[in-house]
């Protein structure tokens, strides 16, 4: 049984570019949250998504989006690219939308030059 | 907003030994807080989870105690073995306007398990 999968594992771009990062959660999973992981810290909230509809989000820019398609695979795309947006991007899985265990992804390793 | 704060940042304990990692966090209408295991380059691992409605729960050499009133839950992990070794991250739901649910991280602990 799969769990929660990333792509790309890694990715460089340079300040100013756009970027889309890929989730596919576990099989019956309909809840998808993305986490910002920096070096040395906690992943810190995006977004959730469920039933392909946003409910919440995180305290970031308008730079960054996501969305969520009818077989419950996400996007996160960052627009206009900053040095500060290097970090370990997270996608976690759960069945639910409220208090059930997230299940974390591998990652999206992006370096901004 | 939620804010949880972790202690220690760095545990250094022999093998063998018991290791205690605390976490206090802020808005009392947290209800759900899982324990994340994260080792170098890998993903975080859901470890163990407590409810607010249960004080304490045990899966074999871990367990975690949840004090609501002094908003404080802690993980212990007992007879501690170099695969233990890893980064600790405690985290508290906080419910979303939206109706649905985020997880606030601590800042993260850096256990080490000598031989």
């Amino acid at each position: 049984d799969a769990g929660v999968t990333q792509s790309p594992t890694h990715l460089i771009k340079t300040r100013g570019q756009h970027v889309t990062l890929r989730c596919s959660p576990i099989s019956g999973h309909k809840s998808v949250s993305w986490y910002q992981q920096v070096l040395g810290q906690g992943p810190q909230f995006i977004f959730q998504y469920y039933e392909k509809e946003e409910r919440g989000r995180g305290n970031f820019p308008d730079r960054f989006s996501a969305r969520q398609f009818p077989n419950y695979s996400s996007e996160l795309n960052v627009n206009a690219l900053l040095l500060g947006d290097s970090a370990l991007y997270l996608c976690a899985s759960s069945w639910g939308w409220d208090l059930n265990e997230q299940f974390f992804g591998p990652g999206t390793r992006l370096t901004v030059l | 907003g939620e804010n949880v704060e972790q202690h220690p940042s760095t545990l250094s304990v022999q093998e063998g030994d018991s290791a205690v990692i605390k976490c206090t966090y802020s808005d009392s209408a947290s209800n759900y807080f899982p324990w994340y295991k994260q080792e170098l380059g890998k993903r975080p691992q859901l470890i163990i989870d407590i409810r607010s409605n249960v004080g304490e729960k045990k899966d074999q050499r871990i367990a975690v105690t949840l004090n609501k009133t002094a908003k404080h839950f802690s993980l212990h992990i007992t007879e501690t073995q170099p695969e233990d070794s890893a980064v600790y991250f405690c985290a508290a739901s906080d419910p979303l306007t939206g109706g649905g649910n985020k997880l606030t991280f601590g800042t993260g602990t850096q256990l080490k398990v000598e031989l």
